[in-house]
């Protein structure tokens, strides 16, 4: 069974499109999150959400936005896409008790 | 702002030799965590370091934790080709929903 899955695995758009990635956990953790990994492998953190709480990383652009149906899922949508949002998109989720985050496969996001 | 940062970013190094990649951070935290990537894949959790004096082993790699010092180590043993991957560190941001603040990472190549 996969921990941590996201779909799709590749997603090629043109700019100005809305698109969305959705990630799933089955470990039954209570917290979920959305990196950017840029093509410098550069990680960084987007959103953390937990069923209580969203915070937003500040440096990211509205244009993002979490949605999460429930505390296995959290979805990624992305309105407006721009040529800079071509990066690699991971999912993750993680207990508090440890903190260890366990990773999604990645979306690579092209943007033409 | 919490900043972490590795050395070296780029390691080459020849297989059964040593060699320690360091992960500085700026702020106080007590937990550090370990990941390692391959060429297009997602990050695989390799250690989690919870508590100043930390440390923990597997196989050829060993990574400790000084928290006073506000350094981290990962030590390499009689390398393999095999550890040839790129290796972040990362830091608990527990005032921003626990989300992890990494390193640049470190690129490391194992040559005969």
């Amino acid at each position: 069974d996969t921990a941590v899955s996201q779909t799709p695995k590749y997603l090629v758009t043109q700019m100005g499109n809305d698109k969305s990635i959705k990630c799933e956990q089955n470990l039954g953790h209570d917290t979920m999150y959305w990196y950017k990994q840029d093509s410098k492998k550069f990680l960084k953190i987007m959103f953390s959400y937990n069923n209580k709480e969203l915070i937003i990383n500040e440096t990211v652009p509205n244009r993002f936005s979490p949605k999460s149906p429930d505390k296995a899922h959290l979805n990624l949508h992305i309105n407006s896409l721009e040529l800079g949002d071509s990066a690699v998109y991971f999912c993750a989720s993680s207990q508090v008790l440890t903190g260890e985050q366990y990773f999604g496969p990645g979306t690579r996001l092209t943007v033409t | 702002e919490l900043k972490v940062e590795q050395n070296p970013l780029f390691l080459s190094m020849q297989e059964g030799k040593n060699y320690t990649i360091y992960c500085n951070y700026s702020t106080t935290s007590d937990r550090l965590y370990w990941y390692r990537q391959d060429p297009g894949k997602s990050l695989e959790s390799l250690f989690v370091l919870l508590s100043n004096g930390a440390v923990k082993q597997e196989g050829r790699l060993m990574a400790s934790l000084d928290t006073k010092a506000r350094l981290s180590t990962l030590h390499i043993t009689a390398a393999v080709h095999d550890l040839s991957a790129t290796y972040f560190c990362a830091v608990d941001m527990s005032n921003s929903g626990y989300a992890l603040n990494f390193g640049k990472g470190t690129s490391l190549l194992v040559t005969p």
